[in-house]
């Protein structure tokens, strides 16, 4: 089984600050990762997923993060926030071949100017 | 390009009433999923289907039951509502490990 754990559960940031949010997750077996974000009153949209390969993962909007196996991290994160970043993203995981993925709890960014 | 389609996006329910969440996608994808999404908790699996003919279990799928149509449709019915199901929905589908594609939501309150 997985699980993820996402350590904030609000950040606030002024704008143009980097940014970095924090999820750790635990399997017994392989995983894929997945950062969504999630704007008021919508669903969630894919901003990044790690498969394999390459550990630094480029998504959209400008944010990137970084698979650590041996920190069992991915955490996601931007140089330079802009006020439209302001959202709640949450983090997931899969175990290699099933089809469930397992999400943390969320983060919401605050973006202040 | 719609993607996921979830209906309706609002409804409000008397405990005891029953109804169904619709939800269609029109991208070919074989696996569908609906979660749950209440504050502080994240999302939920309630059920999911890997593939037409088949549905699972997740974490949550006390008072729910789901129909899965054809390849394009998964249904979630709530039998006999109660307050503790006062939550806002999604339905997904996914082909592969390629990420889920959500719908816009469902928000359901019981009285």
């Amino acid at each position: 089984a997985q699980s993820v754990t996402q350590l904030d559960s609000q950040v606030p940031v002024f704008e143009e600050a980097p940014v970095e949010l924090r999820c750790n997750y635990s399997s017994s077996v392989s995983v894929y990762l997945f950062w969504y974000v999630q704007y008021p009153n919508q669903g969630l949209q894919l901003l990044l997923k790690y498969l394999s390969g390459s550990t630094l993962v480029k998504g959209i909007n400008g944010f990137e993060a970084e698979f650590n196996k041996s920190q069992t991290s991915f955490h996601l994160r931007k140089p330079s926030v802009h006020i439209s970043d302001t959202a709640e993203y949450f983090c997931a995981v899969s175990g290699l071949g099933t089809y469930k993925y397992i999400f943390g709890t969320g983060t919401r960014l605050k973006v202040l100017a | 390009n719609a993607g996921v389609t979830q209906t309706p996006k609002f409804q409000v329910l008397k405990t005891g009433q029953s109804m169904t969440l619709q939800c269609a996608q029109d991208m070919n994808h074989n696996s569908m999923y609906w979660y749950r999404q209440d504050p502080g908790m994240g999302l939920r699996l309630i059920y999911y289907s890997a593939s037409e003919g088949t549905t699972d279990k997740g974490e949550v799928p006390n008072g729910y039951n789901v129909s899965r149509l054809n390849k394009r449709e998964f249904s979630l019915r709530l039998e006999s509502a109660a307050p503790s199901q006062t939550s806002v929905y999604f339905c997904a589908s996914s082909e592969r490990d390629y990420g889920y594609t959500f719908g816009s939501g469902t928000r359901l309150t019981v009285v």
